[in-house]
């Protein structure tokens, strides 16, 4: 069964520094998303991916996280300069189209900052 | 503005017995999805259900059932015979089908089903 894969389980990092979250996505899906979970909290959605651009995104998603597809299976997410409460889980998802059908979700990227 | 409501931040029930787990949702839109995802201790998102707002026609798979009323804005979900395996996370989310394509989740109800 086609599966989303995320890279790597578990990071941790310093405060400050740059990390990248990969994703790859179920190959014949068009729609790409970051999730994100702070440790006992809901999930929150980041942003959103289609056509090589970003469809949506939330307030959380500031000038410090960017997405990229860089060569048409990988989907990252890079936090540039991480702070302490970036910490969360990290779910990548894709969609085969736009009308809301299921989100498969990755197995999610533990980020801890120090 | 999207919401989802879930209520109940942790139930305990012991094994074999039936359990719901509430969720109230808010929308304008009047064309949506509603979906339940179910998290287990190991911390992934399993989809277990999606319903469009158009079909108000109770499901059931196995010992999950769902029962989805427009009129109470109101998606629950319905465990039968409970078992140690149900222990989890449920996530109840939303995803307005013309305002965007983001789902909107709920705070999720932790469900402890004890042996």
């Amino acid at each position: 069964e086609p599966e989303v894969t995320q890279t790597p389980s578990h990071q941790v990092t310093q405060m400050g520094q740059e990390v990248i979250l990969r994703c790859v996505p179920i190959s014949n899906h068009l729609y790409f998303y970051w999730y994100r979970q702070i440790l006992g909290q809901k999930v929150e959605f980041l942003v959103s991916f289609y056509n090589n651009e970003i469809s949506e995104k939330s307030e959380i998603f500031d000038d410090q996280f960017s997405v990229e597809r860089p060569d048409g299976s990988n989907f990252t997410l890079k936090i540039r300069s991480t702070k302490l409460e970036d910490s969360a889980m990290y779910f990548c998802a894709s969609q085969t189209g736009g009308e809301a059908g299921e989100l498969f979700f990755g197995e999610g990227s533990r980020l801890t900052v120090l | 503005a999207q919401k989802v409501t879930q209520a109940q931040t942790e139930i305990s029930v012991v094994e074999k017995e039936d359990v719901t787990l509430d969720c109230v949702y808010e929308t304008r839109d009047t064309t949506y999805y509603l979906f339940w995802y179910k998290q287990p201790p190991s911390g992934e998102l399993v989809f277990l259900i999606r319903r469009n707002s158009f079909d108000e026609q109770n499901e059931i798979s196995g010992r999950y059932s769902w029962n989805f009323q427009k009129s109470t804005s109101s998606f629950n979900f319905t465990i039968t015979a409970s078992q140690v395996v149900d222990s989890a996370v449920y996530f109840c989310a939303l995803s307005p089908v013309f305002t965007g394509n983001q789902f909107y989740f709920g705070t999720g109800t932790s469900l402890t089903v004890i042996p």
